[in-house]
């Protein structure tokens, strides 16, 4: 299984909602990563977990809250969200590096996300 | 710090002509680099990557790439475009000192008319 999959597929929330994006993997990877794309943009790193421990926060506000509950699942919980905030977000997941690896990682399909 | 440039947001070619998508890179160490592709609202899926073990590198739906060092590119070629090419094409940098941590150029929207 060489897929990473996302769940849902799009989402539409208030303000002053609050909902979960879920991310899985089943390719033994130890590090998973949260991107948000904007539209014609590439994408833009949020957090990256290895070994299902945070390792790198790209300063991302604290409305978005990261969490991986086991190697294979990845969730990003949302809350008080900004219309700014509408974009893709992307799910990815690779080996962890190693010496001399190269870690290419494989994207989910996205969840499209809608503020209102 | 590492960085990516593609030159050209845009490139439109016909179809069966040949496809060149530019990238160069800044690095003080050998990098890893990757070309993505992305088509519309969908996920980015790897054509293929440098790891230092050739130069040039076959990948998927007919895709090559050359790694020049000494021009610190790694341009994206196919010699015949098909109508299904079109899609957003990502260049991509990995620092091993950066925790796999990966630099995105701008992209490039490769339109192919019929």
């Amino acid at each position: 299984d060489t897929e990473v999959t996302q769940t849902p597929k799009h989402l539409v929330m208030g303000m002053t909602n609050k909902k979960s994006l879920k991310c899985e993997q089943h390719m033994g990877h130890r590090a998973m990563y949260w991107y948000k794309q904007k539209a014609k943009k590439p994408p833009e790193l949020m957090f990256v977990y290895s070994y299902e421990k945070l390792s790198i926060n790209e300063s991302v506000p604290s409305r978005f809250s990261p969490e991986c509950p086991n190697s294979s699942l990845l969730n990003l919980h949302l809350h008080a969200l900004q219309p700014e905030d509408s974009a893709l977000y992307l799910c990815a997941s690779s080996q962890v590096r190693t010496s001399g690896g190269a870690d290419e990682q494989f994207f989910g399909p996205g969840t499209r996300l809608t503020v209102l | 710090a590492q960085s990516v440039t593609q030159l050209g947001s845009h490139v439109s070619v016909s179809e069966g002509a040949l496809v060149l998508l530019r990238c160069n890179y800044s690095s003080s160490v050998p990098p890893y680099l990757f070309w993505y592709v992305q088509y519309p609202n969908q996920g980015l899926q790897l054509l293929l990557k440098y790891t230092s073990a050739a130069t040039l590198v076959k990948g998927i739906n007919g895709f090559e790439a050359e790694f020049k060092k000494s021009e610190t590119s790694f341009h994206l070629t196919k010699p015949s475009a098909h109508m299904s090419d079109a899609a957003e094409y990502f260049c991509a940098v990995s620092d091993p000192g950066q925790g796999g941590k990966l630099i995105f150029g701008q992209g490039t929207e490769l339109s192919v008319k019929p």
